[in-house]
C-alpha cells in the first residue's frame, strides 16, 4: 500500500525566512502526483502545490517550491520569504495516475514567529 | 467555475441520535466525491469515497455510512452516533489531476 510520510510533526521559522518542509513516499509505480495541501486554522483544505511524477522540473508558485526526487521518492516543500500567513498544517499527499484515492501524511504544524 | 457546498459548518448532538451531513458539487458532473474525518490534531482518514450514482467505496468499518442519490450530491449519515465520531468532516471531490477541492468542513462533537 503505499504511504506519505511526514516526519517533522512541528516546524517553526522567522518571518522573510526560508523553511523547508519534508515529505517521503512509498510506491512501486512510475506515474502518479503528488500535492501539498495547506489547513490555516479556518480548516479550509487549500491546495498549494502539486507536481506530476513525469516532469523532472520542480514545480513552483510564487514564494512556494518543491524539490521533487523520484529516485529517492522525496517531495519536500520550501517556502521563501515566509509571511504570518502561511502559518498552518502542511499536508504532503500522494495519488496514482490511474487511481481515485489520495494518501496523505499526518501533516506539519507550521508557526510563523514575527 | 466548480464549487463545493457542505454543510452545516458545526453541529452539536447527543450520544445515540441519527446524523446527515450533506455536500454537493456545482459546475461540473460524475465527479468523484469523498467524505474524509479529521480528528483533533490528527491527519485525514478517507471514509468513503463515490465514483458515481449509488457507488460506495467504505475504507474504514465503522458507524458511519454514505449514499450518493444524484450525481453531485454526497452524504454522510449514522443511524447512531458514539462519542468516538467526533471530529472535523471533510468532503472534496476530485476533478482529475488537478487534485481534490475541499468543502469547508463540519464539526461535529457528540455529547
Amino acid at each position: 500500500a503505499q504511504t506519505v510520510t511526514q516526519s517533522q510533526p512541528e516546524m517553526s521559522v522567522q518571518e522573510a525566512e526560508t523553511v523547508t518542509l519534508s515529505c517521503t513516499y512509498d510506491t512501486s509505480e512510475s506515474d502518479y502526483y503528488l500535492f501539498w495541501y495547506k489547513q490555516p486554522p479556518s480548516r479550509q483544505m487549500i491546495l498549494v502545490i502539486r507536481q506530476e511524477a513525469y516532469k523532472q522540473q520542480n514545480a513552483t508558485e510564487n514564494r512556494f517550491s518543491v524539490n521533487f526526487q523520484k529516485a529517492a521518492k522525496s517531495f519536500s516543500l520550501k517556502i521563501s520569504d515566509s509571511q504570518l500567513g502561511d502559518a498552518a498544517m502542511y499536508f504532503c499527499a500522494y495519488r496514482e495516475n490511474t487511481g481515485n484515492q489520495f494518501y496523505f501524511g499526518t501533516g506539519t504544524s507550521l508557526t510563523v514567529i514575527p | 467555475s466548480q464549487t463545493i457546498h457542505q454543510w452545516p459548518a458545526t453541529l452539536v448532538q447527543p450520544v445515540g441520535s441519527p446524523l446527515s451531513l450533506e455536500c454537493t458539487v456545482e459546475g461540473t458532473s460524475n465527479p468523484n466525491l469523498y467524505w474524509y474525518r479529521q480528528a483533533a490534531g490528527r491527519g485525514l482518514q478517507l471514509l468513503f469515497y463515490s465514483v458515481g450514482i449509488g457507488q460506495i467505496s467504505s475504507e474504514v468499518p465503522q458507524n458511519l455510512s454514505a449514499s450518493r442519490p444524484q450525481d453531485r450530491q454526497f452524504i454522510l449519515s449514522s443511524k447512531k452516533l458514539l462519542l468516538s465520531d467526533s471530529g472535523f468532516y471533510l468532503c472534496a471531490w476530485s476533478g482529475g489531476a488537478i487534485g481534490y477541492t475541499f468543502g469547508s468542513g463540519t464539526r461535529l462533537t457528540v455529547v
